[in-house]
């Protein structure tokens, strides 16, 4: 059975510290490795997708890379509206259903 | 840009009221799904659609039941609605003729039953 497993739980950071999200997986075939972000009382936006050992991905602050095990999302010089939780999700060959984590909840202080 | 809506966004209602949750997106996806979500945990699916006339049960044993009569539009039903039914129900789509395949999710409908 897939299973996503992320840390830390939570993560308070100042605006402008830099810092790294965990995403630790076990599936049986990588069909793909999800980031969303998740605003409260809002559904799961569309970060990036991964789908093997060694890559990356950017978009502005965040770098999202893979490798067999893990995934980590990288934040730089976060800002306060950089606050949300991420969502790490994986999607095994032949399944439709995303396995979901339950989330690194992000505060930026200002 | 994901162009996809569920209404209502909040509803309370009473045990036993049957209730719709209505899903629609304009980006002519062929796969949608039903996810669940309570506060603090993991999304799980508990319906998907492959195209009109297809639907499937997910991992998570849900009560409620839906169709899919039109390819834009996937509403969710709970005959009688309970306590537990309380949660965020969260819509998705995907189009299967792209390699990504990825999910994109409608704002949720937060679900309170009284």
């Amino acid at each position: 059975e897939d299973q996503v497993t992320q840390s830390p739980e939570a993560l308070r950071l100042q605006e402008g510290e830099s810092s790294s999200l965990n995403c630790s997986y076990t599936v049986s075939g990588l069909r793909g490795l999800f980031w969303y972000r998740q605003d409260p009382g809002k559904g799961p936006e569309f970060l990036f997708t991964l789908y093997s050992a060694g890559e990356e991905k950017e978009k502005e602050r965040l770098k999202a890379t893979l490798t067999k095990k893990e995934s980590f999302l990288h934040i730089t010089a976060p800002k306060p509206e950089d606050s949300a939780t991420y969502l790490c999700a994986v999607q095994d060959f032949g399944n439709e259903k995303l396995t979901f984590g339950t989330g690194t909840r992000l505060t930026i202080i200002p | 840009e994901a162009d996809i809506y569920q209404t209502p966004r909040y509803l309370v209602i009473g045990t036993g009221k049957k209730i719709t949750l209505e899903c629609s997106q304009t980006m002519g996806h062929d796969k949608m799904y039903w996810y669940q979500q309570d506060p603090g945990m993991e999304l799980h699916l508990i319906h998907y659609s492959y195209g009109v006339n297809s639907t499937e049960k997910g991992d998570l044993s849900s009560e409620s039941t839906v169709s899919r009569i039109r390819t834009e539009h996937f509403p969710l039903t709970l005959e009688s609605a309970r306590p537990s039914h309380t949660s965020q129900y969260l819509c998705a789509s995907s189009d299967s003729g792209t390699a990504k395949e990825t999910q994109y999710f409608g704002p949720g409908t937060r679900l309170l039953v009284l």
